[in-house]
């Protein structure tokens, strides 16, 4: 999606946390969301912000939204060797999701 | 409940044939996305459907792509002629209107390659 960018790659040893950034342009979206994609598979929603947050916590997972930058972060704690997976900054337009290129998460032992 | 069903999982074809993907939303949802996914542009959406109306084609990539939802249990794309730039993953996926949460649910996805 050329609305939303993400970086491409991150490599992580396992127990560290890992943080995927995402900025996005569309002000007006009501939700930013995550979804995991695991090989072979669909994408998966993992999380989501409601667009009036600036944080999210969910067991390992924290997300932290800043609306002036339009930046939103997924921060996953103590990362484990199934967090590795291709994971996706979404943004809802119009009943439609606008989708970053999904940053390849590598977490080596 | 079972979630989104595609079929098949895997094709590969020929350049010239004819290919048609199925989908099966999950029931009682009333949107419908077809989405592809290559390397190169990521993921891209195809088309969507609101109670089986197409709404929106326009990243349908051109005329040999086309799309029905002849019922609210079904969807095909089809590709006619098919080329080896259409080799992707394809997915659908589908979303309940008026949730608390908007979010929309993959289904597996269907992997094409075109020779």
């Amino acid at each position: 999606g050329e609305d939303v960018e993400q970086s491409l790659f991150l490599s992580v040893r396992e127990g560290d946390s890992s943080v995927i950034n995402c900025t996005y342009t569309d002000s007006s979206s009501t939700y930013l969301y995550w979804y995991k994609q695991e090989p072979g598979a669909g994408l998966q929603l993992l999380t989501y912000i409601f667009s009036n947050m600036d944080m999210k916590q969910d067991q390992r997972l924290t997300v932290l939204l800043n609306k002036k930058d339009k930046h939103l972060s997924l921060r996953i704690a103590d990362t484990q060797t199934g967090d590795s997976a291709i994971y996706f900054c979404a943004e809802n337009n119009d009943y439609k999701l606008s989708f970053g290129a999904g940053t390849t998460v590598t977490v080596r032992a | 409940d079972a979630g989104v069903i595609q079929s098949p999982r895997h094709e590969v074809t020929e350049m010239g044939q004819e290919v048609t993907l199925r989908c099966k939303p999950i029931s009682g949802h009333d949107y419908l996305f077809w989405y592809r996914q290559t390397m190169m542009r990521g993921l891209e959406l195809l088309i969507y459907f609101n109670n089986n109306v197409p709404i929106d084609d326009s990243g349908m990539p051109e005329d040999r792509f086309s799309a029905k939802m002849p019922n609210a249990s079904f969807s095909t794309l089809k590709i006619q002629p098919s080329e080896p730039r259409d080799s992707a993953v394809y997915f659908c996926a589908s979303r309940l209107s008026g949730r608390a949460i908007d979010t929309q649910y993959f289904g597996p996805g269907t992997r094409l390659t075109v020779l």
